[in-house]
């Protein structure tokens, strides 16, 4: 069955530290998305990165990196020089290559970033 | 702005009652998905429609249901509402149907129900 599992339920670190979301996965496709959104106060959903299964490198733009790992089915969200205006919830989700396309979310970290 | 709008912002309604939730997908986007996000269910995706068809169903209950029409706007119609269908309610599109395909979503309707 396929699951997504945010363990991190809330993390508060200072402005310009270092903060890192865990995402861990389970499908049995071999075919498969990963997807991070940004939910901020206000509530609307912010695409952030897609990364399908057969693509293992990792991705940076700006402040933003993601580690994707099938060895350990992690896709694991790094912002670096954290910001106020990172603060949101984060979600990551999959959807498989075959069946429905629906995406399956974690239950989201709140990340808090304090000035 | 993702380009899909939904309407209304916020909902309020009482037991029992009916309500209709609406969605303009982004301009050329076929597919129209719609989930509910609540506090101790979380994200979970109730029905997806692509080009006026049913593609897929998720955790979406006999008295929900929805419908996409030719303009590809769709309607979530919620009856017989109950306390527990208090929610945010996000309508999402995608160009196609694939599963690679990124989902942009709306920013919402907040429906209460007293």
């Amino acid at each position: 069955a396929q699951k997504v599992t945010q363990a991190q339920t809330e993390i508060s670190v200072v402005e310009k530290e270092d903060v890192t979301l865990d995402c861990v996965y389970e499908t049995r496709d071999t075919t498969y998305y990963l997807f991070w959104y940004k939910q901020p106060p206000s509530g609307e959903l912010v695409f952030l990165i897609r990364r399908n299964s057969f693509d293992e490198q990792n991705e940076i733009s700006g402040r933003y990196s993601w580690n994707f790992q099938k060895s350990t089915s992690s896709f694991n969200f790094t912002i670096t020089a954290s910001q106020v205006v990172d603060s949101a919830v984060y979600f990551c989700a999959l959807s498989e290559g075959s069946g429905t396309y629906k995406y399956i979310f974690g239950t989201g970290t709140r990340l808090k970033v304090l000035a | 702005d993702s380009g899909v709008t939904q309407t209304p912002k916020h909902l309020i309604t009482a037991t029992g009652q009916r309500v209709t939730l609406r969605c303009s997908p982004r301009s050329g986007d076929l597919s129209v998905y719609w989930y509910q996000q609540s506090l101790d269910q979380g994200l979970q995706f109730l029905i997806q429609y692509y080009n006026g068809e049913e593609r897929a169903k998720g955790n979406i209950l006999e008295r929900f249901s929805a419908q996409q029409f030719p303009d590809l706007h769709s309607e979530l119609n919620l009856s017989s509402l109950e306390l527990g269908d208090s929610a945010l309610y996000f309508c999402a599109s995608s160009a196609s149907s694939r599963s690679y395909n990124e989902q942009f979503f709306g920013p919402g309707t907040r429906l209460t129900v007293l």
